[in-house]
């Protein structure tokens, strides 16, 4: 059973829009929302994370949009980069099960 | 430190060699997992650990042998594998308990069964 559907499973966007990767999770238990970004060859590495506490976190070009009624949440790229290609992971976990739910991924390519 | 280093970063094996992985981590997490991961795929949970002891085995095959000599260092050890075992090999590690479960990864190790 996938505890975390993630879509679109792959995204191409001009160099400066706007990409949007979303999830949508099962288990009301998960309360960390992370999103992991992995280059080719590489291991993923924590990009932003959220709890339900809070309907929106920003870090920079990064936000993340919580709903917890809808148990969705989803990533906003802005100003996307060339640099910003990567395959995009969202995951959950419960601090009761201290591991990670992820998401089936998102290859994201930024077209300069 | 915020670190996890794998080696080795690439491995080629036979099917009747006994090799082993080695993960390592310096930030003071007792908690720590092994993934597996497929080419376009999600990372798997293999194994969890936690202080030390092995708290989770998602039915993984016995030709996988989770370590956890100490607090900081975690090994597989791999013996008899197939061809369908090749994939990149996670190790992360993390706090335990509430409030705090960010998970860092290592760069892997890219496993090639032949």
């Amino acid at each position: 059973q996938q505890q975390v559907k993630q879509s679109p499973q792959s995204l191409i966007v001009q160099k400066g829009g706007i990409s949007i990767i979303n999830c949508a999770y099962e288990n009301t238990a998960f309360d960390y929302f992370p999103w992991y970004q992995q280059f080719p060859g590489k291991g993923p590495a924590l990009l932003i994370a959220i709890r339900p506490d809070v309907s929106e976190k920003k870090e920079g070009r990064f936000t993340i949009s919580f709903n917890k009624s809808a148990k969705q949440f989803s990533l906003h790229i802005m100003d996307s980069q060339p640099g910003d290609s990567a395959t995009y992971f969202c995951a959950a976990s419960s601090d009761a099960g201290n591991m990670l739910t992820f998401g089936g991924g998102t290859r994201l390519m930024v077209k300069p | 430190d915020t670190e996890v280093t794998q080696t080795p970063k690439h491995l080629v094996m036979g099917m009747t060699n006994k090799k082993s992985l080695k993960c390592e981590q310096h930030m003071g997490h007792r908690a720590m997992y092994w993934y597996k991961q497929k080419a376009k795929k999600p990372p798997e949970l293999m194994f969890v650990y936690s202080y030390e002891k092995l708290s989770i085995n998602e039915s993984v095959p016995s030709r996988f042998s989770p370590e956890c000599p100490n607090s900081s260092l975690l090994n597989l050890h791999l013996h008899a594998l197939q061809p369908e075992d090749s994939a990149l090999y996670l190790c992360a590690s993390s706090q335990v308990g509430a409030m705090n479960t960010e998970a860092f990864f290592g760069q892997g190790t890219r496993l090639t069964v032949v």
